[in-house]
Order: structure tokens, then C-alpha cells, then sequence
């Protein structure tokens, strides 16, 4: 089964106004992170969010983890028609191997419009 | 200079067809990472490969075979593909601490598969 899942599955806004994305997972973290892709490219990193952290910023990004609940969110805002895209939160769990790897959700569709 | 480069970035193939899927980081990281993308499932990871040798193989069909000759280069080998493997193929890098903290992953523009 999936380890992150976001909610909503698309979202459709103005231009201006604030999205947020939420996302779950079942298991105990070392790190959440979050991407972007545009149709048919390549995802795009956008923030790292450790356990440890609650709450980190990067530009119009906001982002915070709650790890009692296993969930996070993603705010951007003063929405752009830029900021149309699928959007991935991806989570990093403990292990004892050489290189980790990130499950991902499924995504959250937003569209942003004029 | 993009971080990451796939090649070639559309490929179609008969199910008899052998091809290759090409990627290449000018990163210098060490780990490398194949994962597949079909419409409304999540990202599947393939294989991760960490300085040359691959630590993991999830599950993945014998007729997708991946090539890891040095931590700049990672290739997946296609041989008698079935359409459901349609999909797009995304390669990735990153920088591994060990310790299982992993940080950002790089990716490519990706492969779009298609096989008739």
C-alpha cells in the first residue's frame, strides 16, 4: 500500500487566492518532501521538511508537518497561473541500507486561473 | 546544462523490439534511480542504484534489465514489453548521506514509452 496520499485529489483556484494541499502517510519518517510537475515532465523539488521540524518556509511555499497525525500540508500563496501543476509529497523512511528511497503520493492536481 | 538527462524522451516499440533508455547526471551524486509513471497511479520505484551497485529492485519484470556502468550513467534495457508497460520513465539522482536520510532527488524530463 502507499505511503503518502494527498487530499484533495484536484484543486482549481484564482489567480490571487491560496492553495493547499494535504497529505498522509502510515509510517514513521526521517523526512517529508514535496515536488512539482508540469504535464508530462520531470517532478521538481520544492521543500524538504525533517521530523524534527514542524513548519518550514521557501518563498510562497509554506509547509508543515504534523507527526502525531502523519500529515502534512503545503500552502502557496497569492496564487500564479505558473503555479498550475501536479503536486507530490514524498516521504523518506528509515532504513539501515546505503541509499533510501522516497515513496510517493498520488498527487494533487491544481489548476490556477486568470 | 540540465542536472539530469534522459534519452531519448519519446520511444515507441513493437513488443518484439529491444531498446534502451539512456540517462546521465552531471551532478556528481551517487546514487541513481529509476521509477515508473502510469496515469492516476503514484510513482513506482524500479531500482536505485548507490555508487554503481543496485541496492534495490522492487519487484520489477525481467524484461526491464538496468545497467549501471559508473554513478554518472544508469541505462534500463528493454526487451518484449507488454503495452501496460506504456508509461513515462523517470530517471533520478541524488546525494546519499547513508544513515537513511535521504535528501532531494534530481530527475529528468523523463521517457515517454509507448508499446504497441
Amino acid at each position: 500500500s502507499q505511503q503518502g496520499e494527498e487530499d484533495p485529489q484536484a484543486l482549481s483556484i484564482q489567480e490571487g487566492e491560496n492553495a493547499t494541499m494535504n497529505c498522509s502517510y502510515k509510517t514513521s519518517i526521517n523526512n517529508l518532501q514535496w515536488y512539482r510537475q508540469n504535464s508530462g515532465r520531470g517532478l521538481v523539488h520544492l521543500i524538504l521538511i525533517r521530523s524534527n521540524e514542524r513548519e518550514k518556509h521557501s518563498g510562497r511555499l509554506r509547509v508543515t508537518l504534523d507527526t502525531s497525525k502523519k500529515s502534512s500540508s503545503l500552502l502557496i500563496t497569492a496564487s500564479r497561473a505558473a503555479d498550475t501543476a501536479s503536486y507530490f509529497c514524498a516521504t523518506v523512511v528509515p532504513n539501515t541500507g546505503t541509499a533510501s528511497k522516497l515513496t510517493f503520493g498520488t498527487g494533487t492536481r491544481l489548476q490556477v486561473t486568470l | 546544462e540540465t542536472g539530469v538527462t534522459q534519452t531519448p524522451r519519446h520511444l515507441v516499440m513493437g513488443m518484439t523490439n529491444k531498446k534502451s533508455l539512456k540517462c546521465e547526471q552531471h551532478l556528481g551524486h551517487n546514487a541513481m534511480y529509476w521509477y515508473k509513471q502510469s496515469a492516476k497511479k503514484p510513482l513506482e520505484l524500479m531500482f536505485v542504484y548507490n555508487f554503481k551497485e543496485q541496492t534495490e529492485n522492487n519487484s520489477v519484470p525481467s524484461r526491464f534489465s538496468p545497467e549501471c556502468p559508473n554513478s554518472s550513467h544508469l541505462f534500463l534495457h528493454l526487451h518484449t514489453l507488454q503495452p501496460e508497460d506504456s508509461a513515462l520513465y523517470l530517471c533520478a539522482s541524488s546525494q546519499e548521506r547513508g544513515g537513511g536520510d535521504t535528501g532531494e532527488l534530481f530527475f529528468g524530463e523523463g521517457s515517454r514509452l509507448t508499446v504497441l
